[in-house]
């Protein structure tokens, strides 16, 4: 039980276009996701935490323009990289909790390549 | 702020061998501490975490609030602990992470 996917596993798009990745809970009622982005030989680095129905809240230093989040149901949030740009690239990874106090379950990340 | 430091990049040990995997962390509050491992190609997974005080995989782990740290220990390494392991701090419902440590354990 408590698997995250996410779609696509890896995408490579033109600079100054829009991606959006997308994350699902299979099998169980995700209240919170959260979006990580991950440099290579680096650790996680949380960007943001969605609220199914509510407003995303981002960390200091990620632009909310650039990045929007939509969690409108409680098995799937969204990612949008707008306008992307090649310091974009990075391996973003999502994560649901819904079951018990901590416990996040990732889904296996989206590497995004901007060219 | 909130921290978790891990200072070791690379622990390479021997099958058989036992297996420290430093974690430190930065906390006013009264921390909730987890061990999360990923293997080669697969995601993230929790471990364990602190207020379980159980043994997964024969790792385990004590919180030391003087010493403010959570290292992971196993008696034996075996090959397949071979893995990317990370130490996290909750604090709201956030996780923050330490840099990770890669376990090598040579046959």
């Amino acid at each position: 039980g408590a698997v995250v996917s996410q779609h696509p596993s890896w995408v490579i798009c033109k600079s100054g276009t829009s991606v959006k990745i997308e994350c699902r809970s299979l099998d169980f009622q995700a209240t919170t996701m959260f979006w990580y982005r991950q440099f290579p030989k680096q650790s996680l680095m949380l960007m943001a935490t969605s609220n199914e129905g509510s407003k995303a809240t981002y960390e200091q230093g990620v632009e909310k323009d650039k990045f929007l989040i939509n969690h409108a149901s409680l098995t799937l949030s969204t990612l949008t990289v707008t306008s992307a740009h090649p310091e974009d690239s990075s391996f973003y990874i999502c994560s649901a909790s819904g079951q018990g106090k901590g416990e996040q379950y990732f889904g296996p990340g989206t590497r995004l390549t901007v060219t | 702020a909130q921290r978790v430091t891990q200072p070791e990049k690379l622990l390479s040990v021997f099958k058989g061998a036992p297996v420290e995997l430093k974690c430190n962390y930065s906390y006013s509050g009264s921390p909730e501490l987890f061990w999360y491992v990923q293997y080669s190609r697969q995601r993230l997974q929790l471990l364990l975490r602190h207020i379980s005080r159980e043994s997964i995989k024969g790792f385990t782990a004590d919180l030391n609030k003087g010493e403010t740290s959570f290292h992971l220990k196993k008696p034996f390494a075996q090959e397949e602990d071979s893995a990317m392991y990370y130490c996290a701090l909750e604090y709201g419902n956030k996780l923050v992470f330490g840099a990770g440590t890669i376990l090598r354990v040579k046959s």
